[in-house]
């Protein structure tokens, strides 16, 4: 299907151990986005990428890492889960700088 | 750091009503979209405006870009109950395609 899809839809961890989160899209959009969105803070940027290979950081990077080997991917890895990453993780790409982007339906986590 | 404030954070009003959500900055954004979110979804664009001044209109929504594109509003003619939803603005920065979000507006329309 057609779109950008983000797995797994939920997840439950425990504290420590390592979880990662898939995003893929379909569209070989260059940019791509993660994001998590917490009451109060609204949605802030984890990291981004605007190519393959090429990463960056976002507002919110520590105890994240990500890498992009293929254009459609963006894995996004909790190294050492902790409870302040209980959240809603959403991955988001866009074809360009200027036009806007498509989200993925996210992915609810929980730390416990 | 740019930081966006949206306002109102909550609005509660009854079908037919007008409502307007700003959305307000100190720093100059290349493009400024429009997002609404439902609840279990990701944020749906709605537009993308990119120049200053400009004005944009989507069947009862018209949104409006600041002459010094620091700045925009979001104006809701006769709200329908379908409207309701989580609003969000969102800056742009041309050099790193990076967006920057606003708090975001709750909006709920009652029949």
């Amino acid at each position: 299907d057609a779109g950008i899809t983000q797995s797994p839809r939920y997840k439950i961890t425990e504290t420590g151990r390592q979880v990662t989160l898939m995003c893929h899209q379909t569209w070989s959009h260059s940019y791509m986005f993660w994001y998590r969105q917490d009451l109060g803070h609204g949605l802030r940027l984890i990291y981004y990428s605007a190519a393959a290979d090429i990463t960056d950081k976002g507002e919110v990077p520590d105890g994240y890492v990500v890498s992009r080997s293929k254009t459609e991917n963006f894995p996004l890895t909790l190294e050492s889960a902790t409870r302040s990453q209980t959240s809603v993780y959403f991955c988001a790409s866009s074809p360009d700088r200027v036009y806007g982007y498509t989200f993925g339906s996210g992915t609810r986590l929980t730390v416990v | 750091t740019q930081l966006l404030e949206q306002s109102p954070q909550f609005l509660s009003i009854q079908e037919g009503e007008n409502l307007t959500v700003y959305c307000n900055s100190s720093s100059v954004f290349s493009s400024l979209q429009w997002y609404r979110q439902e609840p279990g979804e990701g944020p749906v664009l709605l537009v993308t405006v990119v120049t200053g001044g400009e004005v944009k209109k989507l069947k009862r929504l018209t949104f409006q870009f600041g002459d010094a594109r620091k700045d925009s509003s979001l104006h809701i003619t006769a709200a329908q109950p379908g409207d309701t939803g989580l609003y969000l603005c969102a800056g742009g920065s041309s050099n790193t395609g990076k967006l920057i979000f606003g708090q975001g507006t709750t909006l709920q329309v009652k029949p």
